[in-house]
């Protein structure tokens, strides 16, 4: 069965401090997608990034960076000199390989909730 | 703007009564998606859609219905049967064949009083 674990259930940094969120993942398949979301305060998911399988290269935006390791079977995520504003649940999901159709649908892990202190 | 609209944001219910909380996407996206969140136990998915007339139970569909009459609405009934009602709950879209991301709304706060 597939599953994600974020085992950092609540983290506390203060601005400007580097943090790095956990996500370790368990699929049987060959193909797979993952997944960062965030939550702020409003409730909304929203989108950071999506990480095939096959590539393995780290990924950097700004001052966001992800890890994807298969061989741990990992996608971790860094805050580098992080902010107020970044204060959220942040949530790891795993796609399911495609359903009839052509969809996919998505396991979140239990998300690792951020708080950021000025 | 483009985007997925819930409502009503918060809502209250007595035991026993059905509850149906509102999906609308303007997104002409055709798979629908509705997923509860619980502290401490991530998002899971309670029905989807993938077209017009058609939907599948997703890992928590026991207590909850749905229907999918038109591309752009995918209403939750929340019935008595659920027993465990009190939850965030989430409406998600995405397009057709695309390995993306989903588009999610702002939830809506089910209280069970």
């Amino acid at each position: 069965a597939q599953k994600v674990t974020q085992a950092q259930t609540e983290i506390s940094v203060v601005e400007k401090e580097d943090v790095t969120l956990d996500c370790v993942y368990e699929t049987r398949d060959t193909t797979y997608y993952l997944f960062w979301y965030k939550q702020p305060p409003s409730g909304e998911l929203v989108f950071l990034i999506r990480r095939n399988s096959f590539d393995e290269q780290n990924e950097i935006s700004g001052r966001y960076s992800w890890n994807f390791q298969k061989s741990t079977s990992s996608f971790n995520f860094t805050i580098t000199a992080s902010q107020v504003v970044d204060s959220a649940v942040y949530f790891c999901a795993l796609s399911e390989p495609f359903l009839s159709g052509g969809y996919n649908k998505l396991i979140f892990g239990a998300g690792t909730r951020l708080a950021v202190h000025p | 703007d483009g985007g997925i609209t819930q409502s009503p944001k918060y809502l209250f219910r007595k035991e026993g009564q059905n509850v149906t909380l509102s999906c609308e996407q303007n997104l002409n996206h055709d798979a629908m998606y509705w997923y509860r969140q619980d502290p401490g136990q991530g998002l899971r998915l309670i029905y989807y859609s993938q077209i017009v007339n058609d939907f599948q139970k997703g890992d928590i569909a026991e207590g909850y219905s749905v229907s999918r009459e038109k591309k752009e609405s995918f209403p939750l009934t929340v019935t008595s049967a659920q027993k465990n009602p009190t939850a965030f709950y989430l409406c998600a879209s995405k397009e057709r064949g695309d390995t993306g991301e989903l588009f999610f709304g702002e939830g809506s706060r089910l209280t069970v009083l």
